[in-house]
C-alpha cells in the first residue's frame, strides 16, 4: 500500500514551453502533497505544500507564477512549469501524506525535466 | 526554523562491516519525528527507519538501527553487516507535528567496498 506515482518520469522540452507533471496517490487519499526539487548531488529542496481544494503554499524564493500547483482531488496534484528555461532543468519529486499522526510521507519516483 | 545537519558528505564501509552515519538537528518543538531515507541511483526515496521523539527506545529495522539522543538532538544511523545494495545517498530528515513538510539534511553518500 501507500504508493505514489508520477508522470512522466522523464520529459525533454524546448525553452519557452510549459510542462505538466502529475503526482497521484494510488491507494490512499492524500490530504497534503509536497513538491520538492533536487539538483544533482544535492538534497531535496521543498518548493511548495499543496492541500486538496486550496491554494498551494510556496516556499520563499519559489516563483508561484512559474511553478503552478493544483491539488484538485485527494489523489492528484499537478505541477506545471510555465515558460520553462534551461535553469529549470532538475529532478522534481512529489510526496503525499494522509495526515495521520504517524506523519509518514510517501514519495513518488520523481520526474527528470530537461529544458533545451 | 528547524535544521538538519549531516556532517559526513561521504562514507565508505567494507562489505559485512558496520558503519554509522551522523545526524544532528535543531528544533524548539517537543513533538516531532525523525527519519532516515535512502536514495539509490534510481533516485526513488526509500524510508529506512523512523523514530518518534516521544519514544525513548531506539528504533530498529533488521540491520538498521538508530541512536536517538534527544537531549543532544542527535540521531545517528547504524548499518550492520553492510551489503553492496546499501550503497546509496542517505538523508536524515525531520518532521514536526501536523501536515508539515520534511526538512532534509544535505545527505551522506555511502559506498560499500567488496
Amino acid at each position: 500500500g501507500a504508493v505514489v506515482s508520477q508522470h512522466p518520469s522523464w520529459v525533454i522540452c524546448k525553452s519557452g514551453t510549459s510542462v505538466k507533471i502529475e503526482c497521484r496517490s494510488l491507494d490512499f487519499q492524500a490530504t497534503t502533497m509536497f513538491w520538492y526539487r533536487q539538483f544533482p548531488k544535492q538534497s531535496l529542496m521543498l518548493m511548495a505544500t499543496s492541500n486538496e481544494g486550496s491554494k498551494a503554499t510556496y516556499e520563499q524564493g519559489v516563483e508561484k507564477d512559474k511553478f503552478l500547483i493544483n491539488h484538485a482531488s485527494l489523489t492528484l496534484s499537478t505541477l506545471t512549469v510555465t515558460s520553462a528555461h534551461p535553469e529549470d532543468s532538475s529532478f522534481y519529486i512529489c510526496s503525499a501524506t494522509t495526515g495521520t499522526s504517524y506523519n509518514e510521507q510517501f514519495f513518488g519516483p520523481g520526474t527528470r525535466l530537461t529544458v533545451l | 526554523a528547524q535544521t538538519v545537519t549531516q556532517s559526513q558528505p561521504e562514507m565508505s564501509v567494507q562489505e559485512a562491516e558496520t558503519v554509522t552515519l551522523s545526524c544532528t538537528y535543531d528544533t524548539s518543538e517537543s513533538d516531532y519525528y525523525l527519519f532516515w531515507y535512502k536514495q539509490p541511483p534510481s533516485r526513488q526515496m526509500i524510508l529506512v527507519i523512523r523514530q518518534e521523539a516521544y519514544k525513548q527506545q531506539n528504533a530498529t529495522e533488521n540491520r538498521f538501527s538508530v541512536n536517538f539522543q534527544k537531549a543532544a538532538k542527535s540521531f545517528s544511523l547504524k548499518i550492520s553487516d553492510s551489503q553492496l545494495g546499501d550503497a546509496a545517498m542517505y538523508f536524515c530528515a525531520y518532521r514536526g507535528s501536523g501536515n508539515t513538510p520534511l526538512v532534509f539534511g544535505k545527505g551522506t553518500r555511502l559506498s560499500v567496498i567488496a
